[in-house]
């Protein structure tokens, strides 16, 4: 089983729509969580990270289930410019150290 | 600006060539690490620092090495490429710890 899985899509939905994206990971243990965007040969951006109370910046919304091991992004009135590959990442120490890992990404596509 | 840099963006090389990617942040991290990205893999960390002198594997270290004599410098280095090491290089830096990770633009490698 992969360490952080994730539906690849693509997902092409129209302007305005929401969009939900969940990733699972495995290390029960894992301490911190994040979403990065990362545009077509671009480097990975931070897009916000994620708190167990769940978190929301704008027209994104981020949650944590520990219980279930998932993570999810609900993005509401999607733009054009929200078009990407969004990468679900987790920091699986036990330490809260040393590395993440990244999810393969789920690519969005927002149609006009 | 905040930046990390990476040099060079495009390299083309030769099966055993040693090579040297560097990476510099002026953002006064502590934490540095490498991946590579390849199709239907994602992120892979390589190696990673916590700190000057302290560097130690991700996880898929064969075939490279690092150094951190300063701070702001993570260079990565390989000895002796092989095709299979042709990949997509980020670098990336945190203030402590890898959690709210800054990446460089990106070395597109390609060794033949």
């Amino acid at each position: 089983r992969k360490e952080v899985e994730q539906d690849p899509g693509p997902f092409n939905v129209p302007e305005g729509a929401t969009v939900a994206f969940n990733c699972t990971y495995s290390n029960s243990a894992s301490q911190s969580f994040f979403w990065y965007r990362q545009d077509c040969r671009k480097e990975p951006k931070l897009l916000m990270s994620v708190y167990s109370s769940g978190n929301e910046d704008g027209r994104f919304t981020a949650q944590l289930n520990r219980a279930s091991q998932y993570i999810s992004l609900l993005i509401r009135d999607s733009k054009l410019s929200d078009s990407a590959t969004y990468l679900c990442v987790v920091n699986p120490s036990n330490f809260g150290n040393e590395k993440l890992t990244f999810g393969t990404g789920t690519r969005l596509t927002i149609i006009p | 600006e905040a930046q990390v840099t990476q040099n060079p963006r495009y390299l083309i090389t030769v099966t055993g060539k040693k090579l040297t990617v560097t990476c510099s942040q002026n953002m006064n991290h502590e934490y540095m690490s490498w991946y590579r990205q390849d199709p239907g893999l994602g992120l892979r960390q390589i190696y990673y620092s916590m700190n000057v002198e302290v560097t130690d594997k991700g996880d898929v270290p064969e075939g490279y090495k690092v150094s951190r004599k300063e701070k702001r410098n993570f260079p990565l280095i390989l000895e002796s490429p092989s095709p299979n090491q042709t990949s997509l290089y980020f670098c990336a830096s945190s203030p402590q710890g890898p959690r709210e990770a800054f990446f460089g633009q990106g070395t597109r490698l390609t060794v033949v």
